[in-house]
């Protein structure tokens, strides 16, 4: 069974640029969360998309977005982006959104230079 | 909204003592704690979990305890060994079907 696959791994970008990043579940799961990881401030939730539905978002600004799409694979977006923007960002992927088989993907590390 | 602190921040040990880490949180509809493992340039992984109707869970040489009505929840690990080293967060679930997740301890085991 495939687990949560997110590409890029790797992005190198340049402020004011904008980025795309994409995560797909585990077959069958239809909730998908995606979280900011720096040092020091740990997970910090971004916003979870259920059956291609905003269902929570975090306190990130309207730069941070997301959608997702009818097979559950889904995409954030940044634009404008910052130096702070810098990050690991991971997804993951569970059943019904809930606790159940709550499980991460090795995320995309993007740069801001 | 809940808010999950964790401590300590850094934590060594030497091979075989025990590791203890903590986190407490502040809404009491938090029903779910589960504790990651995250090594360096990997996902974060579930070692183990506990929920709110139960006050303590071990698995092997790794243990959870909860205290409801302190709102805190701990992480034990026995007789660490070096593959142990790695950074731990735990996490509160709560209403709004929403993890929150605490800052995270490195722990360093010393062969």
């Amino acid at each position: 069974k495939a687990g949560v696959t997110q590409t890029p791994r790797y992005l190198i970008k340049t402020r004011g640029q904008q980025v795309t990043l994409s995560c797909s579940p585990i077959s069958g799961h239809r909730s998908v969360s995606w979280y900011q990881q720096t040092p020091g401030q740990g997970l910090q939730f971004l916003f979870e998309y259920f059956s291609e539905t905003q269902r929570n978002k975090g306190n990130f600004p309207g730069r941070f977005s997301g959608r997702q799409f009818s097979n559950s694979r889904s995409e954030m977006n940044v634009s404008t982006l910052e130096l702070g923007d810098s990050a690991l960002y991971l997804c993951a992927s569970s059943l019904e959104g809930t606790i159940y088989g709550y499980t991460f993907g090795s995320g995309t590390r993007l740069t801001v230079v | 909204g809940e808010n999950v602190e964790q401590h300590p921040s850094t934590l060594s040990v030497q091979e075989g003592d025990s590791a203890v880490i903590k986190c407490t949180y502040s809404d009491s509809a938090s029903n779910y704690f589960p504790w990651y493992k995250q090594e360096l340039g990997k996902r974060p992984q579930l070692i183990i979990d506990i929920r709110s109707n139960v006050g303590e869970k071990k698995d092997q040489r790794i243990a959870v305890t909860l205290n409801k009505t302190a709102k805190h929840f701990s992480l034990h690990i026995t007789e660490t060994q070096p593959e142990d080293s790695a950074v731990y967060f735990c996490a509160a679930f709560t209403t709004g079907n929403q993890f929150y997740f605490g800052t995270g301890t490195s722990l360093t085991v010393i062969p």
